[in-house]
């Protein structure tokens, strides 16, 4: 088992419409989770984080963490095409020295 | 303060090859990570140094990969006798905080390998 899991993916969603991105995480150790973007060809870029149970809203973006259940997802609301690219979630904390454990990322694509 | 630098960008290479990457941190950013990323994959951890000291190395980091933070500032990746299994993005990112784990921390634009 993978220690962080993300929907396999790819996902599609219309412009204007909400993107709704899961991951599951198996160390129950881990304090903090993670947003990350990326671009193709670009290296990932930090988007949310979040470290305790409900919701955490910026802008567009609503992260939410359900430590009971190992469960963090990404809400995207009013999607745009410039939204497309792979989502990273990533898990950290614990005992490890700041390691991010990464799932394997969701594709995401807002079609026009 | 322009962020973490990493070069090259691009390295094409012949297996067998030796290859050596270069990270510059954050001025004054004593915690440094390197992440090693292959196609379709999210970036799986390498090693990390708190200032010169490398404090922690995966299983990943076989006998022929070598870091090295020479007084704490910049770091080198080596990668000897290069295969094709190696080809893949090197990503670096360095932090400053305590317990930089529970903020995130933020990635240089990375190196792409290409072993042929």
């Amino acid at each position: 088992q993978k220690e962080v899991e993300q929907n396999s993916g790819p996902l599609s969603v219309p412009e204007g419409a909400i993107a709704s991105l899961n991951c599951t995480y198996s160390d129950r150790g881990s304090q903090s989770f993670f947003w990350y973007r990326q671009y193709s060809g670009k290296s990932p870029e930090l988007i949310m984080s979040i470290y305790s149970n409900g919701d955490k809203e910026d802008g567009r973006f609503t992260a939410q963490l359900n430590k009971a259940s190992q469960y963090v997802s990404l809400l995207i609301r009013d999607s745009q095409p410039s939204d497309s690219a792979t989502y990273l979630c990533a898990s950290g904390g614990g005992t490890s020295y700041g390691k991010l454990t990464f799932g394997q990322g969701t594709i995401l694509t807002v079609h026009p | 303060d322009t962020g973490v630098s990493q070069d090259p960008r691009h390295k094409i290479t012949k297996r067998g090859q030796n290859v050596t990457f270069r990270c510059d941190p954050i001025s004054e950013h004593n915690r440094l990570y390197w992440y090693r990323q292959t196609l379709g994959q999210g970036p799986e951890f390498l090693t990390y140094f708190q200032n010169e000291a490398q404090l922690e190395k995966s299983r990943l980091l076989s006998d022929r990969f070598s870091a090295e933070r020479p007084k704490g500032s910049f770091s080198t990746l080596e990668i000897q006798r290069t295969e094709q299994g190696d080809s893949a993005m090197y990503l670096c990112a360095s932090s400053s905080r305590p317990i930089p784990a529970n903020y995130g921390y933020t990635f240089g634009s990375g190196t792409r390998l290409t072993v042929v």
